[in-house]
């Protein structure tokens, strides 16, 4: 089975610190995902990723930025967090091609205060 | 832009009962069409897919149609339990990147 972890399940941080949320997965996948999941909001895209090194901004890419040196880890940075970052993250991983499913991480809740 | 819309929630139900989440989208092309459900403190699972019209997916008991003509994929499940209890997303995507609905809470009493 993929596995995808995120670091963390659960992040307290104050406004205006840099906060750095961290995926892992084992499964070579080629493509890997940051969502922010909000109620009545469903997942909104942030960034994702095709390859080592790339990424493309999603819908909501405004206060974050990504890292991917590895093909296995894909990181999310908020540069200065803010209280309106305050959300579920999830990060989820897929093989290229056609009709593929992700696979998600178990989420990272972050609170700003 | 691609986009899906889902029925509100919460939607309660009493075990063995009827389930249908409604489900329609709007995309410029072929999309293929996804249900994921999400269990309390996990992540996103698959539930089911379809990739062409017509095409039904299934799983544990859960159905759901491809219709291209009326731009729908609802989800039905003949006789709920306790642990069906869940959020559900529907989603679409014409490439690499994935659109989600906003969710549907499911609340199965006993």
């Amino acid at each position: 089975d993929v596995k995808v972890t995120q670091s963390s399940r659960y992040l307290v941080k104050r406004t205006g610190e840099k906060v750095f949320l961290e995926c892992v997965q084992d499964m070579d996948h080629e493509n890997m995902f940051w969502y922010r999941q909000d109620p009545g909001l469903g997942l909104r895209l942030i960034y994702f990723s095709y390859d080592v090194k790339m990424k493309e901004k999603g819908d909501i890419p405004e206060g974050y930025s990504v890292s991917r040196e590895k093909k296995e880890r894909f990181s999310l940075i908020l540069e200065s967090a803010s209280t309106n970052q305050t959300s579920m993250y999830l990060c989820a991983s897929s093989l290229t091609g056609y009709s593929v499913a992700l696979h998600f991480g178990n989420g990272t809740r972050l609170t700003v205060t | 832009g691609d986009s899906v819309t889902q029925m509100e929630g919460p939607v309660t139900l009493s075990e063995e009962a009827f389930l249908t989440i409604n489900c329609t989208y709007t995309a410029t092309g072929y999309p293929s069409l996804f249900w994921y459900v999400q269990y309390p403190g996990e992540g996103l699972q698959l539930l089911l897919k379809a990739t062409k019209a017509d095409d039904k997916g299934s799983n544990k008991g859960f159905e759901a149609t491809y219709r291209k003509e009326t731009t729908s994929f609802h989800l039905e499940k003949g006789s709920v339990q306790v642990s069906d209890s869940a959020v559900y997303f529907c989603a679409l995507s014409e490439g690499n990147d994935m659109r989600f609905g906003a969710g549907t809470r499911l609340t199965v009493k006993p």
